[in-house]
Formats: C-alpha cells, structure tokens, sequence
C-alpha cells in the first residue's frame, strides 16, 4: 500500500465503549498529525507527532488520547466519547513539520457516537 | 483571534473558469495552502505560496498577496470532477496551519 491508510473507515460507537483508531503512512514522513473534521467547519488539529514524540496537543479532551509507537504509525485511542465527538477523523503525515512541505491526509474514519 | 474566510459555496457551469477567494488573519504568515476535498474523501494538496504573486499549475492557479491578507484559486476549464470542496490554510508564526472551512463547488453542465 501507498500513502496514509486509516483503519476502520467507519465505527459506530456507544458513549461507554473504549475503541481505536489507527493510521499508518508509507512514505517515510517524520510528522504525522490527528484532526477532526466536522460539516461545514475548518479542520480542527488535535494532536502532532514529530518523530515519535508529541509536540501538539490542542486543548482536547482527556477521552481522545493519542499514541505513536514508532514514526509510521499512529493511533487515537477512544473512551467514554459524547455524541457531540461523531466527526471524521483524519489522520495526516509530511516529511518534516512546519515550513513549506504539505500535509498527505488519510481517508479518514466517519465516527458516530450514539 | 486567528480567521480564515472564504465563501461557503460557489457554483459554475462546465468549460469556465471560477475564482475562490480566501481571506485570512493570523498571528504571522508561513505560507498558505489550497487543498481539494471530494465528498468523502481525504483533502489532497493543490498548491503553496509563501511570496506575493501567481502560481500556474496546468488548470489550476493561486494568487497571493501578503499586504492584503488575500489568495485566490482559480480553476480554468472547468471539469465536472472539479466539483468539491476546496480548503485553503495558513500557516501561521508558530508554524501551525489554520483551517478555512472551505468553498463547495458545484459544476453545473
């Protein structure tokens, strides 16, 4: 496989469950990056990964919590979510973090919290 | 407060050309981004500027001026898989990008 893949592509989850996301990029990039995209608002950063360490956490609650084992992979780790958390999650990678190099996005995973 | 304007929804007719305006203020400039995001899919990069001027990229072209706080992306020859979502970000002095949130394009024929 090329590019970011994302696994699952949709979860539906209840407000007790605990699941995960995982995202994983073939491209040798050293930044990857979690976002929530919700309908007809900007993309929301969540958290940044520089070469296996966080460097970003925006303000986001406790029950998202982030882990990066190693610099292709990186998940987000789900509890006790709200409904006002269903979004598309999308996970992204570049070569470096800042300057001029783009962000390469996942599909994203369509999250519903019931 | 750091914004990013542009238009929530623009339509156009197949063959012409549509210009998509993005307005920002942010705490410093690092270069701004247009990205495309069709429905259900992932944003894919378009195009950067960091100096002030044009840049052509086959149909695709973006504007940018600094001193005005001004870009545009303009898309000539309108196709109907142009029909998307069009993103445009900047990075800011903290090098973090922020998020318009974005202009819906519909081709019409």
């Amino acid at each position: 496989e090329t590019g970011v893949t994302q696994t699952p592509r949709h979860l539906v989850m209840g407000m007790t469950n605990k699941k995960s996301l995982k995202c994983e990029q073939h491209l040798g990039h050293n930044a990857m990056y979690w976002y929530k995209q919700s309908a007809k608002k900007p993309l929301e950063l969540m958290f940044v990964y520089s070469l296996e360490e966080r460097v970003e956490n925006n303000s986001v609650p406790s029950r998202f919590s982030p882990e990066c084992p190693n610099s292709s992979h990186l998940f987000l780790h789900l509890h006790t979510l709200q409904p006002e958390d269903s979004a598309l999650y999308l996970c992204a990678s570049s070569q470096e973090m800042g300057s001029s190099y783009e962000q390469y996005f996942g599909p994203g995973t369509r999250l519903t919290v019931t | 407060g750091q914004n990013i304007d542009q238009p929530t929804e623009m339509t156009a007719t197949e063959g012409a050309i549509v210009q998509i305006n993005c307005t920002y203020q942010t705490s410093g400039f690092n270069g701004l981004f247009w990205y495309q995001q069709h429905a259900g899919e992932a944003p894919t990069f378009l195009s950067y500027n960091v100096l002030d001027g044009l840049e052509e990229k086959g149909r695709f072209s973006s504007f940018l001026s600094r001193s005005k706080g001004y870009s545009y992306l303009l898309l000539k020859e309108l196709q109907m898989k142009d029909s998307a979502s069009y993103l445009c970000a900047v990075r800011d002095s903290n090098y973090q990008l922020i998020w318009g949130a974005g202009t819906k394009l519909i081709i019409k024929p």
